[in-house]
């Protein structure tokens, strides 16, 4: 079975300061991994996935993330946090040995609020 | 704008009331799915149609209905629902994996209150 988990339900961060999201998943084979944003009454914005090759992506925004695969983790940052970037975060994982119908599974979502 | 569009974008509905809520792709997607969010709660997968065959969440019950008429259009019908249906139903597209699939795009969602 797969599953992602994102332990923090809130992170804060001051303008300005590097911001880190986390995300741990488990698989039964190679991961394929996600990050989406969420702005209030919206739908999920696709930010930056992993599939094979550097372990550092970079995505929208000025976002990034890295695997990691000895911890299985794939957590979510930015050099600079922007007022702007105050949303609601998933890490999502999709299984690489999926079968026909597999989609992907969310974690729990981490809101990110950024101060001025 | 992601190229998958929903509608409405809000549903009041009585517990005895019939609607279906409407998505509709166009990316050239061949996979479609339907998730709920409610709040405090991970998204949650209910169906998939995935080149043609469906899979489906089996914990979802039986008053949701989905339909996949072709690639492009998903459906999903609603009758006798319970106050805790009330939630935010999101349609999503992607490639589907076997054809080399990868992320998945979403609509804006449905604002659904069952009253």
């Amino acid at each position: 079975a797969q599953s992602v988990a994102q332990p923090e339900d809130q992170v804060n961060v001051a303008e300005g300061n590097p911001l880190t999201v986390k995300c741990t998943y488990s698989v039964s084979g190679n991961p394929y991994l996600f990050w989406y944003v969420q702005y209030p009454n919206r739908g999920l914005q696709f930010l930056l996935k992993y599939i094979t090759g550097d372990n550092l992506v970079k995505g929208s925004y000025g976002f990034e993330a890295e695997f990691n695969k000895s911890q299985t983790s794939f957590h979510l940052k930015k050099p600079s946090a922007l007022v702007s970037d105050s949303a609601l975060y998933f890490c999502a994982v999709r299984d690489g040995m999926g079968q026909a119908g597999t989609a992907l599974i969310f974690g729990k979502g981490t809101t990110l609020s950024v101060s001025s | 704008e992601t190229g998958v569009t929903q509608t409405p974008r809000h549903l009041v509905m009585g517990m005895t009331n019939k609607k279906s809520l409407k998505c509709e792709q166009h990316l050239g997607h061949n996979a479609m799915y339907w998730y709920k969010q409610s709040a405090k709660k991970p998204l949650e997968l209910m169906f998939v149609y995935s080149l043609e065959e469906r899979v489906e969440n089996n914990s979802v019950p039986s008053r949701f209905s989905p339909e996949c008429p072709n690639s492009s259009h998903l459906f999903l019908h609603l009758h006798t629902l319970q106050p805790e249906d009330s939630a935010l139903y999101l349609c999503a597209s992607s490639q589907a994996f076997r054809s080399g699939g990868t992320e998945a795009f979403f609509g804006q969602g449905t604002r659904l209150t069952v009253v």
